[in-house]
């Protein structure tokens, strides 16, 4: 089946420790992006990569760090630069970065 | 800055009821338009996308039109179910950005 798989589902952390989300695509897409939503609000974006080793900041870069090594996957490691990192994190991937997204599962994040 | 606004953030109606649900956005130079639904506690499912050149598009029960001179779309939801109930979210991307901008999202229930 293809899709996006996000891991883990709930992730827990002590504050002043980084994490690492997990996001695979099986698409071929090309792009794919990391999103922020906390309760009751709409989607942010944090970063944005639309080929191989190469990715862009989004609205709200700080305290979060992205690598793109290979097509397939994207994953976002929150800092413990985050000021508030509790929430929820979306994945999503495109064809090309005007074509439709796909969203993940994605990930819940609790710090405390 | 384009801002997306999305009225009511709630709506409760009964089942078999016609029902449509606001999108609002301040900048008319969008790409497209994409309507998403999103359950509890999980990712965004697309529904729609509207490309800025469209003005409307069906997929089931489901009609979305697209308003671009006045800055609006509606999500239009034929013969509502208790299954419909969900989040549902608007988000539109600009001609010269890969970004999406999420509205805040109506939560709908569709009571029994």
């Amino acid at each position: 089946d293809g899709g996006i798989t996000q891991s883990p589902k709930y992730l827990f952390r002590k504050e002043g420790q980084n994490v690492t989300l997990s996001c695979e695509q099986n698409l071929n897409h090309d792009a794919m992006y990391w999103y922020r939503q906390d309760p009751g609000q709409g989607l942010r974006l944090i970063y944005y990569s639309q080929i191989v080793n190469d990715f862009q900041k989004g609205d709200i870069a700080e305290g979060y760090s992205v690598s793109r090594e290979k097509k397939e996957s994207f994953p976002l490691t929150v800092t413990s630069a985050q000021k508030n990192p509790t929430a929820f994190y979306l994945c999503a991937s495109s064809i090309m970065d005007h074509y439709e997204q796909y969203f993940g599962p994605g990930t819940r994040l609790t710090v405390t | 800055k384009q801002e997306v606004t999305q009225i009511p953030a709630a709506l409760s109606v009964p089942e078999g009821e016609n029902l449509v649900l606001n999108c609002s956005f301040t900048d008319s130079a969008i790409y497209n338009l994409q309507w998403f639904r999103q359950d509890p506690g999980k990712g965004l499912t697309s529904l729609l996308l509207i490309q800025s050149s469209q003005r409307e598009q069906t997929s089931g029960r489901l009609n979305a039109s697209l308003d671009k001179s006045s800055g609006r779309s509606t999500l239009y939801i034929a013969a509502s179910q208790p299954g419909d109930s969900a989040t549902y979210l608007c988000a539109v991307r600009m001609d010269s950005s890969y970004k999406l901008i999420f509205g805040s999202g109506t939560r709908l229930l569709v009571r029994p």
